[in-house]
Parts: structure tokens; C-alpha cells; sequence
């Protein structure tokens, strides 16, 4: 079975610096997809950046980035210019395809300090 | 711009009552998931239809649980017989669109406290 493992519970940066985000995951599959998912307090999960495996290219959204490592299992997030705004809980996702329900790891709280 | 939504947002109900969550999923939208997050906790797979087909269950749903989607456009999930430990935020999420990936979009929940 596919899992998921955030090892920062929480994360604290300074407005305006850079902070990231680790995630690894384990999969013996080749193909399938990566998420990032942002969930601020008593607000809905929006969906943050995406990866597909196959890409070697790493995903890129405006301030966030991503740096997946296909071997190493390891997708991390980076935020540039981190805002207010961009504080919350930030979940990993893996997708093994359209058919299957995403398995997320157990977040980590990204709190921004003003 | 209609995205995902669900009813009721919050439900509170006695141990023992039944209660029924609906999602409404995007339009043009195919695959519907029902998920379940605790406090603290990363969103746990519930069960996923594709159209009106339940395709999928999880171990988590017990025989307490039961989840439809007549016509392959909304979905409910009720709960019977509720427990306290079914306390939690039932979260809805569909995906499949013309011309998408495989991304899922999600509602803003249903948090349900069973005193």
C-alpha cells in the first residue's frame, strides 16, 4: 500500500523569506501523480501545485515550487515570498491514477511570523 | 463558478440518531470521493463513485455507513446509529472533468460532533 510521510508537524517562517516543506512517500509503482494541498484554519483544502511522475521537470506555480526526487521518493515544497496568507496546514498527496482516491500524509502547520 | 458543495456545514446530533450528509459535486464532474479528516490528521479515504457506480469502499466504512449517488450527480452518505467516535469532517471531492487531470477539487465539509 502506498503511503504518505510528512516529518514536519509544523513550520514557522519569516514574511518575505523562503521556507519548504518536506514530504517522502513510498510506491512500487512508476507512474502516478503528487499534490500539494493547502488547507487554511476552517477554510476548504484548494489544491496548491501537482507533479506527474513521468515529468522530469519540477512543477512551478507562481511563489510555490516543488523538488521531486523520483528515486528518492521525496516531493518537497518550496514557498518564495512567503505571505500572511500562505499560513495553514499543507497537506502531500499521492494519486496513483483517476481511479483511485488520494493518500495524504498527516500535514504540517506552516505558520508565517509578520 | 460552481465548485464543489456540501450540506449541512455543521451537525450536531445524540449518540444513536442517524444523520445524512449531501455533496454536490462540479457539473461536469464524473468521480466523486468521500473522505474523512480527524483533528490533526491528513483526510483518510471513505468510499468513490464513478458516475452513479460506488466503485470503491474503504475499511473504514463500517456496515454503519452507506453512501449513494443516484443519477451519477450528487452524493449522500448516512450514517446510522452514530457513535462518538464518528465525530469528525466528512469532506466531499469529485474530479474528471473535460479536459483535466487527475486533480481533485474539494468542498468546504460537513463537521459533525455526536454528543
Amino acid at each position: 500500500a502506498q503511503t504518505v510521510t510528512q516529518s514536519q508537524p509544523e513550520m514557522s517562517v519569516q514574511e518575505a523569506e523562503t521556507v519548504t516543506l518536506s514530504c517522502t512517500y513510498d510506491t512500487s509503482e512508476s507512474d502516478y501523480y503528487l499534490f500539494w494541498y493547502k488547507q487554511p484554519p476552517s477554510r476548504q483544502m484548494i489544491l496548491v501545485i501537482r507533479q506527474e511522475a513521468y515529468k522530469q521537470q519540477n512543477a512551478t506555480e507562481n511563489r510555490f515550487s516543488v523538488n521531486f526526487q523520483k528515486a528518492a521518493k521525496s516531493f518537497s515544497l518550496k514557498i518564495s515570498d512567503s505571505q500572511l496568507g500562505d499560513a495553514a496546514m499543507y497537506f502531500c498527496a499521492y494519486l496513483l491514477s483517476g481511479n483511485t482516491p488520494l493518500v495524504f500524509g498527516k500535514g504540517t502547520r506552516l505558520s508565517v511570523i509578520a | 463558478d460552481t465548485g464543489v458543495s456540501q450540506n449541512p456545514r455543521h451537525k450536531i446530533t445524540k449518540r444513536g440518531q442517524n444523520v445524512t450528509f449531501r455533496c454536490d459535486p462540479i457539473s461536469e464532474h464524473n468521480r466523486l470521493y468521500w473522505y474523512r479528516q480527524t483533528l490533526g490528521q491528513g483526510p483518510e479515504f471513505l468510499t468513490y463513485f464513478q458516475n452513479e457506480a460506488q466503485l470503491e469502499k474503504s475499511r473504514l466504512l463500517s456496515d454503519r455507513f452507506s453512501a449513494e449517488r443516484p443519477k451519477g450527480s450528487f452524493s449522500t452518505l448516512e450514517i446510522q446509529r452514530t457513535e462518538q467516535g464518528d465525530s469528525a469532517m466528512y469532506l466531499c471531492a469529485s474530479s474528471g472533468g473535460t479536459g483535466e487531470g487527475n486533480e481533485q477539487y474539494f468542498g468546504p465539509g460537513t463537521r459533525l460532533t455526536v454528543t
